[in-house]
This record gives C-alpha cells, structure tokens and sequence, in this order.
C-alpha cells in the first residue's frame, strides 16, 4: 500500500483557513486520494475525495499538486467543531485492497476560539 | 436513516471470557468492515465483507471471528478476549467497497479486558 505523511498536529485560529498537508511520493497512476477525519469520541467521517484535479464540497476543498506526490486539505473558515484528528488516506483503484482503508497517525488540528 | 448502529456502546469483560459485538446498517451496503482503534493510534482494519455470505481477514484478524448471513448485519465475535484486545471498534459500511466510495462508521464500541 501506498505510504501517506502528515504532520502530527496543527493549531488554527477559529473563521481563519486551515491549510492540512499529505505527502505521497509513492503514489500511483490510479490511487485515489481520501481524507476523512475523527472528531473526539465518535467514528471517522468521511470528508474529500479525488485523483488528479481539485476538489471541492461542503465541507472542504481539496488541492492535488500536478505530480501528485502532495495534496492540501483546506478548510476555508476553521470553527471549534473542526478540531479532529485527519487522515490522508490513499485508495488504488481496482486492486484487493478496494474499500480498505489504511489509517495512519493523521493529523490533529487544534482550533482556538 | 439510522446508519450504522453498533451496539453495545461499552462492555467490561474478563480474560477468557467470550462475547459479540453487533453492528448493523440500513443503508443497503454490500460492503461491511471492522476496525479496532488502540489509544493514540489510527484504525487497522480486523475483518472486512464484500456482500452476504462472504468475509475475509484485515491487516489484524486473529482472536477474531465473523459470518454474514444478511447484508444488514456483521457481528464480530471475540472467541476468548485478552487484555490485548482491549480498544474501541469501530463498524463501517459503504456501498460496494470501491475506491471512490464513501464508507460510513458507526459510533463505536470501548471495550476493556481486564
């Protein structure tokens, strides 16, 4: 399986853009990239997904590098309920592994008010 | 929609003792996995299904046991739990199980093994 990296923890001001890293340097042609995230005490939930172009929802957006060796999860406006711990998380398509997830550390975001 | 419903939320149990952990969905996912989490550590995947009747080992299987008779259900037995199996679980479903699904987890449930 395809390794991702995160940093192990980032703060962010409450309404200000969180901007949260993933290097993939192992990536292939069809790994598709998953964040999904854990708020405290509950299961995770699922937040963004892409392959090659940038991506957007309700939640979140996300930015893949041309390479696609890194990719930046942004959240535009932080609020306390964003405090969660975020994994990047990558799926190949087609292959055994298809619908299991490999969970990291991730990244815990603080958020102060 | 309930989701993915797992159920009991906590549960103590001694060394060598047995017991199951209940997770069903309403969704109508073929797909159903279980996860442990260990404090301070990510998921790892300990048994996964593709569809009724159809299960197979994750990354840690072993002490564990699970059998798919509906799509809506996929309990998971621990046979005779150790102090090593204390952890929460989690329960998730997705549609198939592609790459491009969104899996859904349930809320979970902290088990100690004293």
């Amino acid at each position: 399986d395809a390794k991702t990296t995160q940093p192990n923890s980032m703060e962010s001001n409450e309404e200000e853009p969180v901007h949260l890293p993933c290097n993939h340097s192992t990536i292939s042609g069809t790994d598709y990239i998953h964040w999904y995230r854990q708020l405290p005490s509950q299961g995770p939930e699922y937040v963004i997904h892409g392959l090659t172009s940038n991506v957007n929802n309700r939640m979140a957006s996300l930015a893949i590098a041309e390479d696609r060796k890194s990719s930046t999860l942004i959240l535009h406006r932080a609020t306390l309920r964003d405090a969660a711990v975020y994994y990047c998380i990558l799926l190949f398509f087609g292959s055994s592994n298809t619908g299991k997830l490999i969970f990291g550390q991730g990244t815990t975001l603080q958020v102060k008010p | 929609n309930a989701g993915v419903t797992q159920t009991p939320k906590f549960q103590v149990l001694k060394t060598g003792q047995s017991m199951t952990l209940q997770c069903a969905q309403d969704m109508n996912h073929e797909y159903m996995s279980w996860y442990r989490q260990d404090p301070g550590m990510g998921l790892r995947l300990i048994h996964y299904s593709v569809g009724a009747g159809i299960t197979d080992q994750g990354e840690v299987p072993n002490g564990y046991n699970v059998s798919r008779s509906t799509t809506e259900d996929f309990p998971l037995r621990l046979l005779s739990a150790a102090p090593s199996q204390t952890s929460v679980y989690f329960c998730a479903s997705s549609y198939r199980g592609g790459t491009t699904d969104t899996q859904y987890f349930g809320p979970g449930t902290r088990l100690t093994v004293l």
